[in-house]
């Protein structure tokens, strides 16, 4: 089973930060990863697929990068109602894709 | 717009059955894949099962293979997972999610979860 290690689990910033969060599978899965958003008590929200490409309505701050085994989730000015937990998902091996472990955005 | 609505949770023994429903509206249900994912209480994201539109493929995840079974109806527009001999660790909030076409196995919509809990 192809493994999915998120980092970090949690990170402190202020409104305005730079955020990078990333995520390593355990072997190649090409572009096969997807980002996305959770806040408390309510579902996830798809921010990016195949790595890099935004999902419809989600703002241009975010961005995915990489392939293979290392990718990385980018929010370029950290706004309040960014303040969640990322996850990443890997769909290469289809169709049990694997979520990562979740990185808590905090503010600071 | 979309709309996918979960019921069914509740508390159940171990051992026990349960069956959840998934409502869904806002799009043409009989053309999309159909899957649930669970969260147990603090914990990350797992995926459980998948559906094709027709229902001619299904997948579960090994932690629930052989006890869960999913279904759909596309006629009343509604998604189910029956879940027998319930353990302990089936414990989560379980979302019904939208296959996103095309990145397949990613979800661009999800209901608001519903909460099965199994304790003695």
């Amino acid at each position: 089973a192809i493994r999915i290690t998120q980092s970090p689990s949690s990170l402190s910033a202020s409104t305005g930060d730079r955020v990078t969060i990333t995520c390593r599978a355990s072997q190649g899965i090409s572009s096969y990863l997807a980002w996305y958003q959770q806040k408390p008590g309510k579902a996830p929200k798809l921010l990016i697929y195949a790595a890099s490409t935004l999902q419809s309505g989600v703002p241009s701050r975010f961005s995915g990068s990489g392939s293979g085994t290392d990718f990385t989730l980018t929010i370029s000015c950290l706004q309040s109602e960014d303040f969640a937990t990322y996850y990443c998902q890997q769909y290469y091996s289809y169709p049990q894709g694997t979520f990562g472990q979740g990185t808590k955005v905090e503010i600071k | 717009e979309v709309q996918l609505v979960e019921s069914g949770g509740g508390l159940v023994q171990p051992g026990g059955s349960l069956r959840l429903s998934c409502a869904a509206s806002g799009f043409t249900f009989s053309s999309y894949s159909m899957n649930w994912v669970r969260q147990a209480p603090g914990k990350g994201l797992e995926w459980v099962s998948y559906i094709s539109s027709s229902s001619s493929t299904i997948y579960y995840a090994d932690s629930v293979k052989g006890r869960f079974t999913i279904s759909r109806d596309n006629a009343k527009n509604s998604l189910y997972l029956q879940m027998n001999s319930l353990r302990d660790e089936d414990t989560a909030v379980y979302y019904c999610a939208r296959e996103q076409v095309p990145a397949a196995n990613t979800f661009d919509y999800w209901g608001q979860g519903t909460l099965v809990t199994v304790s003695s």
